[in-house]
């Protein structure tokens, strides 16, 4: 069984500040790991993705994440917060060994104040 | 590109009444996937189709919901009869890849805002 866990329910940053928004996953294989923000009243955006190589990925917006197999983890990163990052943000895992299906961790909102 | 679509936007519904939800996917992709979207439950996938055929639908709820993809570019959802705790956001996402090694991402649509009362 493949899980995500955000453990953060809410993360506050000032604008101009680096963010950090933290995931961590289980899976019985290799993992694909994607990160998804969601917008008041819209579907989830794709931001980025991790399937192999390079253990940092970068994405939209000027998003990264980093991949850690020990520790199991892909945080998303970005070195300087808009007001406009201000959203939902959704980890999910997709076992690579198991179908198609995505599993998506419970969400972080990230508040950007001014 | 148009992007995954659904309709309607917003659907509100008295208990005991049918309701059926609509999806196009983006073209040339063969996965298509549902989710209700609730503040208590999160983000829960229903189901999910390979080049329209159902594979997991260990998520849908009840029989009370079922979903068909009669060919390539449309899917339904449908709920009979609907109840007040089916109100929640219903999400359509389509990707390329019918898995093994392959890293597609899900694309979503705008989503259902469903009402039942």
């Amino acid at each position: 069984a493949q899980s995500v866990a955000q453990p953060e329910d809410q993360v506050n940053v000032a604008e101009g500040n680096p963010l950090t928004v933290k995931c961590t996953y289980s899976v019985s294989g290799n993992p694909y790991l994607f990160w998804y923000v969601q917008y008041p009243n819209r579907g989830l955006q794709f931001l980025l993705k991790y399937i192999t190589g390079d253990n940092l990925v970068k994405g939209s917006y000027g998003f990264e994440a980093e991949f850690n197999k020990s520790q199991t983890s892909f945080h998303l990163k970005k070195p300087s917060a808009l007001v406009s990052d201000s959203a939902l943000y959704f980890c999910a895992v997709r076992d690579m060994d198991a179908g198609n299906m995505l599993t998506f961790g419970g969400g972080t909102r990230l508040m950007v104040k001014p | 590109d148009a992007g995954v679509i659904q309709s309607p936007r917003h659907e509100v519904t008295e208990m005991g009444q049918e309701v059926t939800l609509r999806c196009k996917p983006i073209s040339g992709h063969n996965s298509l996937f549902w989710y209700r979207q609730t503040m208590m439950r999160g983000l829960e996938l229903l189901i999910y189709f390979n080049n329209n055929v159902p594979i997991d639908d260990s998520g849908m709820p009840e029989d009370r919901f079922s979903a068909k993809m009669p060919n390539a570019s449309f899917s339904t959802l449908k709920i009979q009869p609907s109840e007040p705790r089916d109100s929640a956001v219903y999400f359509c996402a389509s990707s390329l890849g019918t898995g093994g090694a392959m890293g597609y991402e899900q694309y979503f649509g705008p989503g259902t805002r469903l009402t039942v009362t």
